[in-house]
């Protein structure tokens, strides 16, 4: 079946101790993003990658890494996580890069919703 | 700078049709709507592209006017399937989709 997984789905964790929520699509997509969402804020892009080895900043990083390091794989990491960044986070895939990604859905994963004590 | 969407709320009858809309303070390559259900993924309903070129379901349509960075969900004889938060999301010429803040829509027998 053709989807996007994200683990774990339910994270609770403490300010400081770094984590890592993976993300991973079996479609062969080349475009992967991450979100995070918010009540009343909707859905906000952390990062994106076009391809392997290509991510690029969307308009919330600050307090993220992401790293691409094989096409069907793009983990979300937390250095030092902090209460504000207690939130429902998504990972979606695409098919191809740029042009692609203007052109085709958002293949979204279930969430995981992680909150930071 | 993400789009902005009206109204923020819609409730209706069974049978009754909607209108969400969209706009962009920013040249667009493309909008893209999404439904998402209460405690789910979003879910893909359509794309618009400059140009006139659309893509999606066949029971949604919508609208993109390219020199207004402005475009249209039009939901009509809404079902109780209709119900839930419905974004815009918008793609210049980087790789950002940048969403909307949503638009609750909630259909009632």
């Amino acid at each position: 079946e053709a989807q996007v997984t994200q683990n774990p789905r339910y994270l609770i964790t403490v300010t400081g101790k770094k984590l890592t929520v993976t993300c991973s699509q079996n479609m062969n997509h080349e475009y992967m993003s991450w979100y995070r969402q918010d009540p009343g804020l909707g859905l906000r892009q952390i990062y994106y990658s076009m391809n392997v080895e290509v991510t690029d900043k969307g308009d919330v990083p600050e307090g993220y890494k992401v790293s691409r390091k094989e096409k069907r794989n793009f983990p979300l990491i937390l250095e030092s996580p902090s209460p504000n960044q207690t939130s429902l986070y998504f990972c979606a895939s695409s098919p191809t890069g740029l042009a692609g990604a203007r052109y085709n859905e958002q293949f979204f994963g279930p969430g995981t919703r992680l909150t930071v004590l | 700078q993400q789009p902005v969407q009206s109204p923020q709320a819609v409730i209706l009858r069974e049978g009754e049709d909607a209108v969400i809309n969209c706009s962009s303070s920013k040249a667009l390559y493309s909008v893209h709507w999404y439904r998402q259900k209460h405690g789910e993924a979003p879910v893909f309903l359509m794309i618009l592209l400059k140009g006139g070129e659309q893509k999606g379901h066949e029971k949604i349509s919508a609208s993109f006017n390219e020199k207004k960075q402005q475009s249209s969900l039009y939901l009509t004889a809404s079902q109780l399937s209709y119900s839930g938060t419905y974004f815009c999301g918008t793609l210049g010429n980087t790789g950002k989709l940048i969403f909307g803040q949503g638009t609750t829509l909630q259909v009632k027998p």
